[in-house]
């Protein structure tokens, strides 16, 4: 079975400062690793995923995240948040052929003006 | 493009009553995937279909079932409702449910158990 832990609940970060959300996962096998973000009243969005290659993935807005298998981490990052970047952080695995992902509990950030 | 949808988006039930919460895919997507997410709990994973064909399921109770229909959408029901089944119900759907492609998620339906 996999599980996924997001260390910190919440994050509050300033406004243009950088952000780093901490994922990670245990697992036997060989998963994919996914970020998605909830904004409030929605669904959720995909922002970025790794399934193999390199091992820092990057999405169109600004954040990146690091695959590091000895570590079994897949933590997120940008280097300067806006405002609209408030929003709760989930990251997830899926062992390929399970057709099921596996979130972490979550963690919202809050960006202060 | 038409992005996922789910009714109804709201929902208040008593304990003991059954709920159907309805799913409608991006058009051509096939696989249809549910989750249950509650602040205790977080988001967990009810069950996939893909061609009228449940090819997984979480670790829920009997109460919850779900079907999907020829033409991609897909209904998911809870049978006599507890207190705890209050919670915000997401559908996602994708092409084929693979890992490769990108699921993408509806806006939910919060049911309210009272």
């Amino acid at each position: 079975a996999q599980s996924v832990t997001q260390l910190d609940s919440q994050v509050p970060v300033f406004e243009e400062a950088p952000v780093e959300l901490r994922c990670n996962y245990s697992s036997s096998v060989s998963v994919y690793l996914f970020w998605y973000v909830q904004y409030p009243n929605q669904g959720l969005q995909l922002l970025l995923k790794y399934l193999s290659g390199s091992t820092l993935v990057e999405s169109i807005n600004g954040f990146e995240a690091e695959f590091n298998k000895s570590q079994t981490s897949f933590h997120l990052r940008k280097p300067s948040v806006h405002i609209s970047d408030t929003a709760e952080y989930f990251c997830a695995v899926e062992r390929a052929g399970s057709y099921q992902l596996t979130f972490g509990k979550g963690t919202k950030l809050s960006v202060i003006p | 493009k038409a992005g996922v949808t789910q009714t109804p988006r709201y929902l208040i039930k008593t304990r003991g009553q059954q709920v159907t919460l309805s799913c409608s895919p991006i058009s051509g997507h096939r696989s249809v995937s549910w989750y249950q997410q509650t602040p205790g709990q977080g988001l967990q994973f009810l069950f996939e279909y893909f061609s009228e064909t449940q090819r997984n399921k979480g670790n829920f109770p009997g109460r919850f079932s779900g079907r999907q229909f020829s033409n991609s959408r897909s209904e998911m029901n809870v049978s006599t409702l507890e207190l705890g089944d209050s919670a915000l119900y997401l559908c996602a759907s994708s092409l084929t449910g693979t890992s490769a492609e990108t699921q993408y998620f509806g806006p939910g339906t919060r049911l309210l158990v009272l």
